[in-house]
């Protein structure tokens, strides 16, 4: 029964390492979201794409990019990772949502 | 651009009670879907509830209902008969009806429930 995957529960990369983010979805669905989630701020939309190769900034994209080659891969690319960015991302896609497991990256 | 507040950072109820959790929004539009999402520990989003803006009756799933005032803007989750399963942070979320099924869901704050025996 899945559904969203993400390719890592948790991850520690360096500061400056370039860091990738993977998220699958088997419901052929459009819309695909990168979230990240933080104590206190709650979800916020980094970017999200509503067609393969389609692509529009969130709230927070700075220091983020994305790429969606393919209808059910939606990655999440960090070119050089900062401490600022230690958070748990979230993947989801629509319509309907479903939400993926999460991934706690830790950036040192 | 819309905001969804949630005042309560932390509750607590026990077992078998019932509690409240509140969620304020902030939008121009007329036409919007509100939802609750439930995150356990094991942290997958979970859909509890939805409520339709156009729709004057509140919605009710088993033991979890809404009360949703439009004018006021406000849209509360209630939890009838807590069971220790409830325990998660549940978060209030806000979806235009605008833009058709691409739009984004718009997210509150948190509410850390925990259910005590």
């Amino acid at each position: 029964d899945v559904k969203v995957t993400q390719s890592s529960r948790y991850l520690v990369k360096r500061t400056g390492e370039k860091v990738f983010l993977e998220c699958v979805q088997d419901m052929d669905h459009e819309n695909m979201f990168w979230y990240r989630q933080d104590p206190g701020l709650g979800l916020r939309l980094i970017y999200f794409s509503y067609d393969v190769k389609m692509k529009e900034k969130g709230d927070i994209p700075e220091g983020y990019s994305v790429s969606r080659e393919k209808k059910e891969r939606f990655s999440l690319i960090l070119e050089s990772a900062s401490t600022n960015q230690t958070s748990m991302y979230l993947c989801a896609s629509s319509f309907p949502w479903y939400f993926g497991p999460g991934t706690r990256l830790t950036v040192t | 651009a819309q905001t969804v507040t949630q005042s309560q950072p932390e509750m607590s109820v026990q077992e078998a009670e019932t509690v409240t959790l509140s969620c304020t929004y902030d939008t121009s539009e007329s036409d919007y879907y509100l939802f609750w999402y439930k995150q356990p520990p094991s942290r997958q989003m979970i859909l509890v509830i939805r409520q339709e803006a156009y729709k004057q009756q509140n919605a009710t799933e088993n033991r979890f209902s809404v009360n949703f005032q439009k004018a006021a803007k406000s849209f509360s989750l209630k939890i009838s008969d807590s069971q220790l399963g409830d325990a998660a942070m549940y978060f209030c979320a806000y979806r235009s009806a605008t833009t058709g099924t691409a739009s984004k869901l718009t997210f509150g704050t948190g509410t850390r429930l925990q259910v005590t025996l």
